[in-house]
């Protein structure tokens, strides 16, 4: 298995652009998640899906957009970068409730917002 | 909303030396985990603590979950510089999703 795979590794944007990271399991794991780690912050939620089709807000959702069509994929839009955004962002998934079960987190996509 | 305050933020220690990480909560979780993370890398998760007053072993870490489930612990005897990294706790309060501390980094000299 190749567990939770993102791509990009690196990503530059400019203020405005728009982007998507894309998250991909292999596990069959039901719960998803996108967390940003900034210096000093931790691990903050930006959005988690709990199945196919059911999406909702985390800590910090502003700024991002995702769906869920399927199980395998998660992908987080940036719909209009802004610097604030310089992070890195990191997908994680989980069997099934994701606040009881073992995280599984992605390599991450360090991004930075010109 | 739900908090968990780690501290201290940063340990520098020598090889040999002990180290613990503490974890807090204003309220009680249901929960707690704990995840390592290198430098460059992502998080890896050691351990869940459950149980009131549960204390569990992995070879020379320790960790604790207070008996009121407000507080919870990770000590490393005896660090190697293997050890250097970041440590979360993260924990839950009902059907919250999960909220992670903001870590304690460890660094180890040789």
């Amino acid at each position: 298995n190749a567990g939770v795979t993102q791509t990009p590794k690196f990503q530059v944007l400019k203020t405005g652009q728009s982007m998507t990271l894309q998250c991909a399991q292999d596990m069959n794991h039901e719960y998803m998640s996108w967390y940003r780690q900034d210096p000093g912050m931790g691990l903050r939620l930006i959005h988690y899906s709990v199945g196919a089709g059911i999406t909702d807000q985390g800590e910090v959702p502003n700024g991002y957009n995702v769906s869920r069509s399927t199980t395998e994929d998660f992908p987080l839009r940036l719909l209009s970068a802004a610097p604030s955004q310089t992070s890195v962002y990191f997908c994680a998934s989980s069997y099934s409730q994701g606040r009881t079960d073992t995280q599984y987190f992605g390599p991450g996509t360090r991004l930075t917002v010109l | 909303g739900q908090q968990v305050m780690q501290i201290p933020q940063y340990q520098h220690v020598q090889e040999g030396e002990d180290f613990t990480t503490y974890c807090n909560s204003s309220t009680t979780l249901s929960n707690i985990q704990w995840y390592k993370q290198r430098p460059g890398g992502h998080p890896v998760f050691l351990i869940q603590l459950v149980k009131s007053g549960e204390v569990k072993k992995q070879k020379r870490l320790t960790f604790q979950f207070g008996e009121a489930k407000k507080n919870s612990s990770l000590h490393i005897t005896a660090t190697q510089t293997t050890d250097v990294g970041t440590y979360f706790c993260a924990g839950t309060e009902g059907y919250s999703t999960l909220t992670f501390g903001k870590g304690t980094m460890l660094l180890v000299s040789p």
